[in-house]
C-alpha cells in the first residue's frame, strides 16, 4: 500500500514559532502537495512540486515556504506562526504523467496545528 | 482560473436509503477529471470514484455512482443503500490533464458536504 506519512498528528506551537511540517511518501512519486483544510474552506492548496528542487505556489502561499531537497520529502515551513494559521494541514502525493492512475492523489492522514 | 462548488454543507440520510450530493464546477477546458473523495473521523482522504471528462459514460463504484453533466458542468454522487460506514465528509474535486498542464496537476477542491447516517 502507498503511505504517505505525516510526521506529527497534532501540533501546538506558539505565535512566532518556526514550524516545520514534514511529508515522507514511499511510492517514488513526482508530485507532492500540501493543502490547508478549514471548515466551511474546504482544502486549499498552499504549495505543490512535481520534482526535486521544485516548487509552485498554490492558492494561498502567503506565510508558508516550502522544501524538498529528496523526491520523498517534502516540508512545510512556517516562519513565524501567527494564530490564523491554526488549521488542519494535509499532505499528499500522486505521480506525474499520463499512466493507468497517475493522476489519483494520496494523502497522510493530517496534521491538526493549533497556534496560541 | 477554475472553482469547483458543493452547494450543502450538511446531508443527512436514513440508513439503506439513496442519498444525492451535488457538485458544480467552472473551467474552460474540455479534457479534465473529476473526483469524489470521502474523509471519515480518522481524517484519512480515501478517494470513492473518479470520472474522466472525454468519457460519456458515468462512472460507478459498488453502491457509489456519478450523474456528470458536462455542458451543464455538473458531478453529482449518488450513494445507494447508505450504511453506517458512509458517515463522512465528502469533497468534489477537479484537476486538469496532464496532456494540456504539464506540471500543473494539482486538485482543486470544493467546501465539502458532511453526511449523516441516520440509524
Amino acid at each position: 500500500d502507498v503511505k504517505v506519512t505525516q510526521s506529527s498528528r497534532y501540533l501546538v506551537k506558539r505565535t512566532g514559532e518556526k514550524v516545520f511540517l514534514e511529508c515522507v511518501q514511499d511510492m517514488d512519486h513526482e508530485n507532492m502537495f500540501w493543502y490547508r483544510q478549514d471548515p466551511g474552506l474546504g482544502l486549499r492548496l498552499i504549495y505543490f512540486s512535481y520534482d526535486v528542487k521544485m516548487k509552485e505556489k498554490g492558492d494561498i502561499p502567503e506565510g508558508y515556504s516550502v522544501s524538498r531537497e529528496k523526491k520523498e520529502r517534502f516540508s512545510l515551513i512556517l516562519e513565524s506562526a501567527s494564530t490564523n494559521q491554526t488549521s488542519m494541514y494535509l499532505c499528499a502525493s500522486s505521480f506525474r504523467g499520463r499512466k493507468s492512475t497517475n493522476e489519483k492523489l494520496f494523502f497522510g492522514s493530517g496534521t491538526q496545528l493549533s497556534v496560541l | 482560473a477554475q472553482t469547483v462548488t458543493q452547494s450543502q454543507p450538511e446531508m443527512s440520510v436514513q440508513e439503506a436509503e439513496t442519498v444525492t450530493l451535488s457538485c458544480t464546477y467552472d473551467t474552460s477546458e474540455s479534457d479534465y477529471y473529476l473526483f469524489w473523495y470521502k474523509q471519515p473521523p480518522s481524517r484519512q482522504m480515501i478517494l470513492v470514484i473518479r470520472q474522466e471528462a472525454y468519457k460519456q459514460q458515468n462512472a460507478t463504484e459498488n453502491r457509489f455512482s456519478v450523474n456528470f453533466q458536462k455542458a451543464a458542468k455538473s458531478f453529482s454522487l449518488k450513494i445507494s443503500d447508505s450504511q453506517l460506514g458512509d458517515a463522512a465528509m465528502y469533497f468534489c474535486a477537479y484537476r486538469m490533464s496532464w496532456v494540456s498542464n504539464f506540471g500543473n496537476e494539482k486538485l482543486t477542491f470544493g467546501t465539502g458536504t458532511r453526511l449523516t447516517i441516520i440509524p
